[in-house]
């Protein structure tokens, strides 16, 4: 099984500041033929499913707002909210969906300061 | 608009079974798989396995394969996952999810909770 693991395990941070997620998966995820890399990114509100913020590690789902950006490549991966709004409260998990059985990071949990 | 629609709450005792299900609406449920995902009380998302409505193909993660069975009713757009012999350690919300063109899930049922308690 690819292991998914996340720092920090929580963070605090001011409104309109920023917010740096950070994920290794414990194998490449990066997929040479297509040159896509099998990680997404969901946001979850307390008492809601997940919703999908990101996909192929960096394409942003649709509807979802701009200050949220995907980067990385192979095992190392970056989720960035650039100017954190009180709506982004929540807690933040990347999924690798490169081979089954697929896995998710235990998640970071993002507050204001 | 693309709905996944749960069945509601559940309260089980242990060494007894249930069956979740997930409605599919405003899309071709054949056309994608349907996830099971576990969040336990606090914790984070784990995959349990999936089902192609299409032919009934299913695919389980090794830590919940033979506890758990995924089957689905395609002429009535629904997937269902049964749990047997549930323990305490079952109480959960279960969410299914949707993928679109890769395997990531894109549309999420609401989830149902399932409380095992004696």
């Amino acid at each position: 099984d690819i292991v998914m693991a996340q720092t920090p395990e929580s963070l605090a941070v001011s409104l309109g500041e920023r917010a740096t997620i950070n994920c290794k998966s414990s194998q490449s995820v990066f997929f040479g033929p297509n040159n896509k890399n099998y990680l997404a990114w969901y946001q979850q509100k307390p008492g809601q499913p997940p919703e999908l913020l990101i996909y192929w590690a960096s394409t942003r789902e649709s509807g979802v707002p701009d200050r949220f950006s995907g980067s990385g490549s192979g095992t190392d991966f970056t989720l960035t909210i650039s100017s954190l709004q009180a709506e982004d409260v929540a807690i933040y998990f990347c999924q690798q969906y490169y081979s089954t059985p697929f896995t998710f990071g235990p998640g970071t949990r993002v507050d204001l300061k | 608009e693309v709905q996944l629609v749960q069945s509601g709450a559940e309260l089980k005792k242990p060494g007894e079974s249930l069956r979740i299900s997930c409605k599919g609406s405003g899309y071709s449920f054949t056309n994608y798989w349907i996830n099971w995902v576990r969040q336990m009380p606090e914790k984070g998302l784990e995959w349990m396995g999936r089902i192609d409505p299409n032919d009934s193909y299913t695919n389980y993660s090794p830590s919940f394969q033979g506890h758990v069975s995924i089957s689905c009713d395609k002429s009535i757009n629904t997937a269902y996952l049964q749990l047997t012999s549930l323990k305490s350690s079952d109480t959960a919300i279960y969410y299914c999810a949707r993928q679109t063109s890769g395997d990531f899930f894109h549309y999420w049922g609401h989830g149902t909770l399932v409380t095992v308690s004696s």
